[in-house]
C-alpha cells in the first residue's frame, strides 16, 4: 500500500492569486494524477506527471493555469493560478504505485473569493 | 475514450437492507480494471472492491460484491446488511492498463437510513 499525504487540506484565496498544493508519497512511484473535484460533481483528470518530463494535460486543462512540478518519485505539486470562483473545488493527487490499486491524497478543499 | 455512466444520482436503503448502484462503462479496450470508491465527507476516496475485466468470477469483499457483465459492460455494486457508516458517494471508476489514470462515473449518494 502507499499513503499519500496532501496539503494544504483546505484554503480560502483572493481571486488573482495562487495557491500551491502538495503531495508526497511514502514510496516511490512513476506516475501521479491531479484531479479537479467541482462541488457536487465527480473527479476529472486535470493531469498526469512523470518524474523528470513534462506533465501531460487533459482536454481543457493548460499549463499556464494548472502548472505541475514533479522534482522527483515521491513528491510533486499543483498550482493553481491567477484564481477565479470558478477554481472553488477539491483538488486530489493520486498514484497507482502497485498492481491496480490507486491510492489518493485527503484532498484540498480550495474556496476562492 | 472510455466513458463510465452512473444513472442514479442519489438512492437511499434502510439499515440492514440491501441496495444495488448501477454502473455502465464503454470502452474499445479488452483488458481493464474497474473499481467501486467510496467518498464520505471527509473527501478521502476510499476503495471499495476491484474487478479484473479477464476475471469472470465477480468480486467480493464482506458485505459488497459485484455483478460484472463484461459483454453488457455492467458493473454494479451489491451491499448487503447496510450500514450507517455506508452513507457516501459512491464512484464508479474505469482504469486504462495504458494511461494507468482513472476515469470516474457522476456519482451515485447513498443514504442509509436507520
Amino acid at each position: 500500500s502507499a499513503v499519500i499525504s496532501q496539503k494544504p487540506s483546505r484554503d480560502i484565496c483572493q481571486r488573482g492569486t495562487s495557491l500551491t498544493i502538495q503531495c508526497q508519497v511514502d514510496s516511490q512511484v512513476t506516475m501521479m494524477f491531479w484531479y479537479r473535484q467541482q462541488p457536487g460533481q465527480s473527479l476529472t483528470l486535470i493531469a498526469t506527471a512523470n518524474q523528470g518530463s513534462e506533465a501531460t494535460y487533459e482536454s481543457g486543462f493548460v499549463i499556464d493555469k494548472f502548472p505541475i512540478s514533479r522534482p522527483n518519485l515521491t513528491f510533486s505539486t499543483l498550482t493553481v493560478s491567477n484564481m477565479s470562483p470558478e477554481d472553488s473545488s477539491i483538488y486530489l493527487c493520486s498514484s497507482i504505485p502497485v498492481d491496480t490499486e490507486a491510492f489518493f491524497g485527503q484532498g484540498t478543499r480550495l474556496t476562492v473569493v | 475514450a472510455q466513458t463510465v455512466t452512473q444513472s442514479q444520482p442519489e438512492m437511499s436503503v434502510q439499515e440492514a437492507e440491501t441496495v444495488t448502484l448501477s454502473c455502465t462503462y464503454d470502452t474499445s479496450e479488452n483488458n481493464y480494471y474497474l473499481f467501486w470508491y467510496k467518498q464520505p465527507p471527509s473527501r478521502q476516496m476510499i476503495l471499495v472492491i476491484r474487478q479484473e475485466a479477464y476475471k469472470q468470477q465477480n468480486a467480493t469483499e464482506n458485505r459488497f460484491s459485484v455483478n460484472f457483465q463484461k459483454a453488457a459492460k455492467s458493473f454494479s455494486l451489491k451491499i448487503s446488511d447496510s450500514q450507517l457508516g455506508d452513507t457516501a458517494m459512491y464512484f464508479c471508476a474505469f482504469l486504462d492498463t495504458g494511461r494507468r489514470a482513472l476515469t470516474f462515473g457522476s456519482g451515485t449518494r447513498l443514504q442509509v437510513q436507520p
